[in-house]
């Protein structure tokens, strides 16, 4: 089954404390790409990758970094997580070759105390 | 700079009834419109696609137009049924990095 994977699919944490939220796709998409909902904003877009090795800052990459080492792998890493962190993360893969539609990986809701 | 605005933000509707939810964008240069449904607790998943050159598409009880010189996309659906009780949302692909930029949704629930 075509799918995107995160984990944890949720978290509490405390400010500062290191976290990593890993996604993973098994359709060999080149894009990958994470967002981030909340309430009124919508989903904005934090970080992206087109391919291996190459990654790129979104709407909103503050506080966050990412990698991209393997094709199915993107995880999401914040090195100091503070409270306005708090939020609805969402991981997302797309194939290059058509212009079709992005799949969505179930979310991580994260809690930063 | 792409804006994305959704109305109504909620809506409550009976069983049965046919209803449109809107979205609008405020540049005309897109690659392409998206419809996701959202359910609490789960991901979104892709309803329709609509590519820049085409004007809608159509999917069991679903329809969703797009009218690119207004900056509009509706989408319609036909004999609503309490399963169709979620978020949805549209989002636009502005250019070749395939960002999407999404509006806020609209919540809907189908009352039995």
């Amino acid at each position: 089954e075509a799918q995107v994977t995160q984990n944890p699919r949720y978290l509490i944490t405390v400010t500062g404390k290191k976290l990593t939220v890993t996604c993973s796709q098994n359709m060999n998409h080149e894009y990958m790409s994470w967002y981030r909902q909340d309430p009124g904003l919508g989903l904005r877009q934090i970080y992206y990758s087109m391919n291996v090795e190459v990654t790129d800052k979104g709407d909103v990459p503050e506080g966050y970094k990412v990698s991209r080492k393997e094709k199915r792998n993107f995880p999401l890493i914040l090195e100091s997580p503070s409270p306005n962190q708090t939020s609805l993360y969402f991981c997302a893969s797309q194939g290059t070759a058509t212009r079709g539609t992005q799949y969505f990986g179930p979310g991580t809701r994260l809690l930063v105390l | 700079k792409q804006e994305v605005t959704q109305i109504p933000a909620a809506l409550s509707v009976p069983e049965g009834e046919n209803l449109v939810l809107n979205c609008s964008f405020t540049d005309s240069a897109i690659y392409n419109l998206q419809w996701f449904r959202q359910d609490p607790g789960k991901g979104l998943t892709s309803l329709l696609l609509i590519q820049s050159s085409q004007r809608e598409q159509t999917s069991g009880r679903l329809n969703a137009s797009l009218d690119k010189s207004s900056g509009r996309s509706t989408l319609y659906i036909a004999a609503s049924q309490p399963g169709d009780s979620a978020t949805y949302l549209c989002a636009v692909a502005v250019d070749s990095s395939y960002k999407l930029i999404f509006g806020s949704g609209t919540r809907l629930l189908v009352r039995p």
